[in-house]
């Protein structure tokens, strides 16, 4: 069974440009989520969706965030305009019963 | 106060030491339980998975949760080496659609 996958492994961008993140789950998981991990700390939820619709995004930071997941399958994240605190590992992860997640490698993101 | 206290550590044992990881909790709608191991510049791979109070163990590895307390706890047994990466702790209450929260992570070095 594959993994889930991400890309880019990792960005480096300046202030204020712009930036997507892709991921696509395990096949057949109807869960998918997108964490921010800041160095040294543990992962943050950032937005999750079952399916199609989001069910929580109460930390995404909508006015520079943005995330869709089309036709309940891959889905991206982006940044616009990215600040030097956005600068973490960005990982998607996916879950078939909606309470064990399994992760990605990860996204690796710097904001110079 | 955080809905999940975790020892940042670093925490460093001689190999074949026995290893206690810790979280505490505050939330009481917690039922899903899980610790997952993130080495450098990897995603978080699930190592256990319980749900409500009891033990589980998976080769050298013990998770035990203690629901009246607000405690959880990992034991690695005869520790190598290759155990040396953060471990973080998750909990779900589940009714919520699995949001997943994380703690800090501890971070481990087990020295040969």
């Amino acid at each position: 069974e594959a993994g889930v996958a991400q890309s880019p492994r990792y960005k480096i961008i300046e202030k204020r440009q712009s930036v997507a993140f892709w991921c696509n789950p395990i096949s057949g998981h109807a869960t998918l989520y997108w964490y921010q991990q800041i160095l040294g700390q543990g992962p943050k939820l950032l937005i999750q969706f079952q399916n199609n619709g989001v069910v929580d995004d109460s930390q995404l930071p909508k006015d520079r965030f943005s995330a869709e997941r089309l036709k309940g399958v891959d889905s991206t994240l982006k940044i616009q305009p990215a600040k030097l605190e956005d600068s973490a590992v960005y990982l998607c992860a996916s879950s078939s019963d909606r309470f064990v997640a399994f992760f990605g490698q990860g996204t690796r993101l710097t904001v110079v | 106060q955080k809905e999940v206290e975790q020892d940042p550590g670093p925490l460093s044992v001689p190999e074949g030491a026995i290893v206690s990881l810790n979280c505490t909790y505050s939330n009481s709608a917690f039922q899903y339980f899980m610790w997952y191991r993130q080495y450098s510049r990897k995603g978080p791979e699930l190592l256990m998975y319980t749900y409500s109070s009891g033990n589980k163990e998976d080769g050298r590895f013990t998770a035990q949760v203690d629901k009246s307390s607000k405690y959880i706890s990992l034991f690695i047994r005869d520790s190598q080496p290759s155990d040396s990466a953060t471990y973080l702790c998750a909990m779900s209450a589940g009714n919520q659609g699995g949001k997943l929260i994380f703690g800090q992570g501890t971070e481990l070095s087990v020295k040969p």
